[in-house]
């Protein structure tokens, strides 16, 4: 089955220290790529996306994400977190176009806990 | 954040009642979908529609079923709450198939007990 897999349940870490969250996919061909926060107690906000071009993708406060297509990851990165970078977040992708592409499959989410 | 609104926000019920969740927006989005979240599984699809009157399954549709009689409605009915659906729902919408993302609402919690 079609999947996507965050291999870190969770990651602690000390404020100014680099992240990285892996997620990988087994989908084949074009697909679009996210990563998503949830802070605790509220819901799901985008952070960044990928459709196509340059597989290094910027996004909010200070997040950036590299798509490699050979192995089929999408890493997400930041270079110094901080206490507020505490949440959970999601990676999620769109199929290619044809059946099954409306749907946006999730992995099941790594819990960052940053210490201050 | 996108025009999205849950209702209700919190709901606690009895095991072997019907249970209806809406979800309404205001963006005029083509695609919704309703979502549970549980502790080590992430979000999942039980749902998903495409336009009105036209909905599918998702991963995990059994117990679920959903209806979209307008554009801005989608509504999710628990036909007979089981103590296994208690968790996190949320819904979320997305302007079309391809190059867009989803917003999320901010979620029903559901209890059965």
């Amino acid at each position: 089955a079609q999947s996507v897999s965050q291999h870190n349940h969770h990651v602690i870490l000390s404020e100014a220290a680099s992240l990285e969250l892996g997620c990988n996919y087994s989908y084949g061909g074009t697909v679009n790529l996210f990563w998503y926060v949830q802070y605790p107690g509220q819901h799901l906000q985008l952070l960044l996306k990928y459709f196509s071009g340059d597989p290094l993708v910027k996004g909010i406060k200070g997040f950036e994400a590299e798509f490699i297509k050979s192995k089929f990851s999408f890493n997400l990165r930041k270079p110094s977190v901080q206490w507020s970078d505490t949440a959970e977040y999601f990676c999620a992708v769109k199929p290619p176009e044809g059946a099954g592409s409306y749907q946006l499959t999730f992995g099941k989410g790594t819990k960052l806990s940053v210490i201050p | 954040d996108a025009g999205i609104t849950q209702s209700p926000r919190h709901k606690v019920t009895e095991t072997g009642t019907p249970v209806t969740l809406r979800c309404h927006q205001t963006e005029n989005h083509r695609y919704m979908y309703w979502y549970r979240q549980d502790p080590g599984h992430g979000l999942r699809l039980i749902h998903y529609s495409y336009g009105v009157k036209d909905t599918d399954k998702g991963e995990v549709s059994d117990g679920y079923s959903v209806s979209r009689s307008k554009t801005e409605d989608f509504l999710l009915t628990l036909e007979s709450a089981t103590s296994s659906q208690t968790s996190v729902y949320f819904c979320a919408i997305s302007l079309g198939q391809g190059l867009s993302e989803a917003f999320f609402g901010q979620g029903t919690r559901l209890t059965v007990v």
